[in-house]
């Protein structure tokens, strides 16, 4: 099945330093890879999202770049604020149309 | 439009016994997913139901269960709890009908300990 590897585990930066995770997939079939933000005692919120007819998407301070050939994507994090610090996630599809994802990236934003 | 809800938030169990767990998902999504999440084994996928049918289950044992109600709404069921299912357990929902082509919306979790 699809194995996502994410890096790094922890990231620290300066209040608007820019910080990139990145992620890497298995499945060449992968067509959807979704990056979520988990605060402490809530649930993962979809931040941004790429399919795979496209190389890159940006929402405001974020964005996410797609290598389909190298099978690997990274979330872009710019002007970094205090509130983006949590854990962020990538995932993936496998086969068998189950979501994979990666352990995870705790981010740190000191002020 | 309401959230992903689900209840209770926290549990505490002891092993052996049963437990359910209820997701309701935003309104007008059909697919609804469970996710478990452990510090040592981060999110895992557990199963999915469209449309009261399950459609991909992930790799756990028989001891996991869930289903759909017609209204969306799932449960899901775990027997014969072990100290190694304390967890916190995601509930997910989606529009989509085709694969993981749509976006998922988490609810906040339910926290499950088991003594």
């Amino acid at each position: 099945g699809e194995n996502v590897e994410q890096h790094p585990s922890t990231l620290s930066v300066q209040e608007g330093d820019s910080a990139v995770i990145k992620c890497t997939y298995s499945d060449s079939a992968s067509n959807y890879f979704p990056w979520y933000k988990q605060e402490l005692g809530k649930g993962p919120q979809l931040i941004i999202d790429i399919r795979s007819n496209v190389g890159e998407k940006k929402d405001q301070r974020i964005a996410v770049t797609l290598n389909k050939t190298a099978k690997h994507f990274s979330l872009h994090i710019t002007e970094t604020q205090p509130e983006d610090s949590a854990v962020y996630f990538c995932a993936a599809p496998s086969e068998g149309d189950d979501m994979r994802f990666g352990a995870g990236t705790r981010l740190t934003v000191k002020p | 439009k309401a959230g992903v809800t689900q209840t209770p938030r926290y549990l505490i169990k002891t092993r052996g016994q049963q437990v359910t767990l209820s997701c309701s998902p935003i309104s007008g999504h059909r697919s609804v997913s469970w996710y478990q999440q452990t510090p040592g084994q981060g999110l895992q996928f557990l199963f999915e139901y469209f449309s009261e049918t399950q459609r991909n289950k992930g790799n756990f044992p028989g001891r996991f269960s869930g289903r759909q109600f017609s209204n969306s709404r799932s449960e899901m069921n775990v027997s014969t709890l072990e100290l190694g299912d304390s967890a916190l357990y995601l509930c997910a929902s989606s529009l989509s009908g085709l694969g993981w082509t749509g976006e998922q919306y988490f609810g906040p979790g339910t926290r499950l300990t088991v003594t």
